[in-house]
C-alpha cells in the first residue's frame, strides 16, 4: 500500500509563473490536507478537502492560491503568479473517511521561486 | 486561535544524556501528535496521544499528555546521535469532529546530539 504521493518533489518557478502541486492520497483515504512549511518553521494548515468539496480553507491566502480534489485523480494545490515569499515546502496529508484517524504525510514538494 | 508552543527551540546534548522537550497548547484538546523531521524530509509520526494521562514509549523516546495542564512532554533517555532531528508536536484543533481534522503545529525543537 503506497503512502501519500506528492509530485513533483522539487519545483522551480520564476516570479509570475504558476505552480501546480499534486497529491495522491493513500488508498482508501478520501480526506486530504495541505500544509505549508516555511524555512525553520513548523507546518501551517492551509486547506482541508474531501472528494469534490472544500471543507475548510481557513489557512489559504485569499488571493492566488486554490485547491481542488476532483472525483478522479489527485488533489491539486495551485499557486498563480508566484512570488518569492511562496518559496516553501508544501506537504499533503491524507486520512480515512470515518472515525478520528491519524493523517499521514507525503514527502512534500519544495517550491523555489526565483 | 489555538497556539502551540514548544521549548526549547534548539537543544544540543551529549550522547548518553537525558532531556525533555515541552509542548504547551492554549485550548482544550485530547489529541496530540509528536513527529520527527530530518532535514529536507517529510514528517515521521512518532506518537499519538489520545487521552489525559496517556504515556507512550518507543526506544529512547517517551511521550506523555496532561490535558488539564495542556502540556505534553517528549523525554529522551540516553540520547544517541541518530536522534538528531527536529521534533514537532501538533494538536488536533477540532477534536469534537468525527474525522481527523487540521493540526496546529508547534515551532519545532531542533535536537543535536553530539558525541
Amino acid at each position: 500500500n503506497a503512502g501519500v504521493m506528492q509530485n513533483p518533489r522539487h519545483l522551480v518557478r520564476r516570479r509570475g509563473q504558476e505552480a501546480r502541486l499534486r497529491c495522491s492520497p493513500m488508498k482508501g483515504h478520501s480526506h486530504v490536507y495541505w500544509y505549508r512549511q516555511l524555512p525553520e518553521e513548523g507546518l501551517k494548515f492551509m486547506v482541508y478537502l474531501q472528494k469534490e468539496n472544500i471543507i475548510d480553507e481557513s489557512g489559504m491566502p485569499k488571493e492566488r492560491f486554490s485547491a481542488e480534489f476532483p472525483k478522479e485523480g489527485p488533489s491539486i494545490l495551485r499557486i498563480q503568479q508566484v512570488v518569492r515569499g511562496d518559496s516553501a515546502a508544501y506537504f499533503c496529508a491524507s486520512s480515512q473517511t470515518w472515525g478520528r484517524t491519524e493523517a499521514f504525510f507525503g514527502q512534500g514538494t519544495r517550491l523555489t521561486v526565483v | 486561535e489555538l497556539k502551540v508552543e514548544q521549548n526549547p527551540l534548539f537543544l544540543s546534548m551529549q550522547e548518553g544524556k537525558n532531556y525533555t522537550i515541552y509542548c504547551n497548547y492554549s485550548t482544550t484538546s485530547d489529541r496530540l501528535y509528536w513527529y520527527r523531521q530530518d532535514p529536507g524530509k517529510s514528517l515521521e509520526s512518532l506518537f499519538v496521544l489520545l487521552s489525559n494521562g496517556a504515556v507512550k514509549q518507543e526506544g529512547r523516546l517517551m511521550a506523555s499528555l496532561d490535558t488539564k495542564a495542556r502540556l505534553s512532554t517528549l523525554h529522551i533517555t540516553a540520547a544517541v546521535h541518530d536522534l538528531s532531528a527536529t521534533y514537532f508536536c501538533a494538536v488536533d484543533s477540532e477534536p469534537d469532529t468525527g474525522t481527523a481534522s487540521k493540526l496546529t503545529f508547534g515551532t519545532g525543537t531542533r535536537l543535536q546530539v553530539t558525541l
